[in-house]
């Protein structure tokens, strides 16, 4: 057990949605980060937050977008959903913002019919 | 364009031999690699990392091996268990310790099997 929560672990929604997605991250970290892993493809790096502010993005949509409040988790909003958005959405979380061991939580499956 | 690759989906080998897992990268800004297990339904766990002033990293059974010249680096695990079958990223980081940022680029993965 990474200490780094998830929910949900399952969300299947239709085309043209709106859902949101929480992380907990290790009791300590200061930093969240999101992941997605499509079928095809590896992790690819969304987005990181650090201290309640955003410190990076990677390729995360515009459609897409997260926050991390005071009391540190963080929730990664998806609209508009499109079928090619299912995939897994990991959180990970660090003590540090810079180049470290990041610690994954278990992984949000969201399937969009 | 892949900045970290990992060429070889699957590996297959006997338990008690040794596992050698490849991933190559292209971006030479990155100084701090690790590498991550994944089982199947569970996020992927850290296993080991090495920073770009090393060359080596050991921790049991596990060694990685950085060749920056070659922009290549291996994880290498020796004896393998059974246990140790799962998919294994490399990834990669373009900023060092005092840095402002840590997101990692990940490999696609390669799965090992480790047969009794």
């Amino acid at each position: 057990d990474s200490g780094v929560t998830q929910t949900p672990k399952h969300l299947i929604t239709a085309t043209g949605q709106r859902v949101t997605l929480r992380c907990s991250p290790r009791s300590g970290d200061l930093s969240v980060y999101w992941y997605q892993q499509s079928l095809d493809q590896g992790l690819q790096f969304l987005i990181q937050y650090y201290n309640g502010e955003e410190r990076a993005k990677g390729n995360i949509l515009e459609r897409f977008s997260a926050q991390q409040f005071p009391d540190l988790h963080s929730e990664l909003n998806l609209s508009s959903l499109e079928l090619g958005d299912s995939a897994l959405y990991f959180c990970a979380s660090s003590v540090v913002d810079r180049a470290g061991e990041q610690y994954f939580g278990p992984g949000t499956r969201l399937t969009v019919t | 364009d892949q900045q970290v690759k990992q060429n070889s989906p699957s590996l297959s080998v006997q338990e008690g031999r040794i596992s050698i897992l490849n991933c190559d990268y292209t971006n030479s800004m990155f100084d701090y690699f690790l590498w991550y297990k994944k089982y199947p339904a569970e996020g992927p766990t850290f296993l080991i990392s090495i920073s770009s002033i090393k060359d080596k990293n050991e921790d049991g059974r596990f060694t990685v091996f950085l060749n920056k010249s070659a922009k290549h680096l291996s994880l290498h695990i020796v004896p393998s268990q059974p246990g140790d079958s799962a998919v294994y990223f490399c990834a990669a980081s373009d900023v060092d310790y005092g840095g402002s940022q840590g997101n990692l680029i990940f490999g696609k993965g390669t799965k090992l099997s480790v047969k009794p």
